[in-house]
């Protein structure tokens, strides 16, 4: 069962570098979505799909771009990176899109560190 | 998206029951509760989901009241394992912006 899978874990980036976060997940879900979470603090969302070639801003998108061209795939891009967003992004996904479809899977979290 | 309200910490001993309550005063009809736990350097995990009344599960209870402006995690004889950070949910399917809060952070001693 691998779930919701992010790649890389890890990532040091210099400011104005540009670099893609991979999340797939192989349930089959339409809800996907991306947080950020910085040190000691909750999750803010970046960005949500509700299905294919749908995506939606959450509270925090600036400097992120997101695409979702299949169910499968949910990629973030930094298109210019900055110190401020240094963090560890988390992708989660669900089955449905009422919230008594039930959980949010998460995956394993990717730590970026912008220099 | 309804406003939660958690504390922010909460201390316990091992083999106590934890109570968190989350305050949701703007709660919509069609909002359901969710809570979450996290451990340090993992992402959320669901612990249980309810609309109304009582929800249990193998490893949590959720109390809420009939005016469902608050909700109530109930975590049975804790353990160090327990040690977590706990958020409280509440929304619905339109927009599906599936936002969490500060959370309470929950320490086990032993």
């Amino acid at each position: 069962n691998a779930g919701v899978t992010q790649t890389p874990k890890f990532q040091v980036l210099k400011t104005g570098q540009s670099m893609t976060l991979q999340c797939a997940q192989d349930m089959n879900h339409e809800y996907m979505s991306w947080y950020r979470q910085d040190p000691g603090m909750g999750l803010r969302l970046i960005h949500y799909s509700v299905g294919a070639g749908i995506t939606d801003q959450g509270e925090v998108p600036n400097g992120y771009n997101v695409s979702r061209s299949t169910t499968e795939d949910f990629p973030l891009r930094l298109l210019s990176a900055a110190p401020s967003q240094t963090s560890v992004y988390f992708c989660a996904s669900s089955q449905g899109l009422a919230w008594n479809d039930g959980e949010l899977f998460f995956g394993e979290g990717s730590r970026l560190t912008v220099l | 998206l309804a406003k939660t309200t958690q504390p922010i910490s909460m201390d316990s001993y091992e083999g106590q029951e934890v109570n968190i309550t989350c305050s949701h005063n703007n709660i919509a009809t069609n909002d359901y509760i969710t809570w979450y736990q996290q451990f340090p350097s993992q992402g959320p995990r669901f612990i249980i989901q309810g609309y109304k009344t009582k929800v249990t599960n193998e490893v949590a209870s959720l109390f809420i009241p009939a005016d469902r402006k608050s909700s109530t995690l109930s975590l049975p004889r804790v353990s160090l394992s327990d040690t977590a950070v706990y958020y409280c949910l509440v929304g619905k399917a339109a927009g599906n912006k599936l936002t969490f809060g500060g959370g309470t952070r929950v320490l086990v001693k032993p």
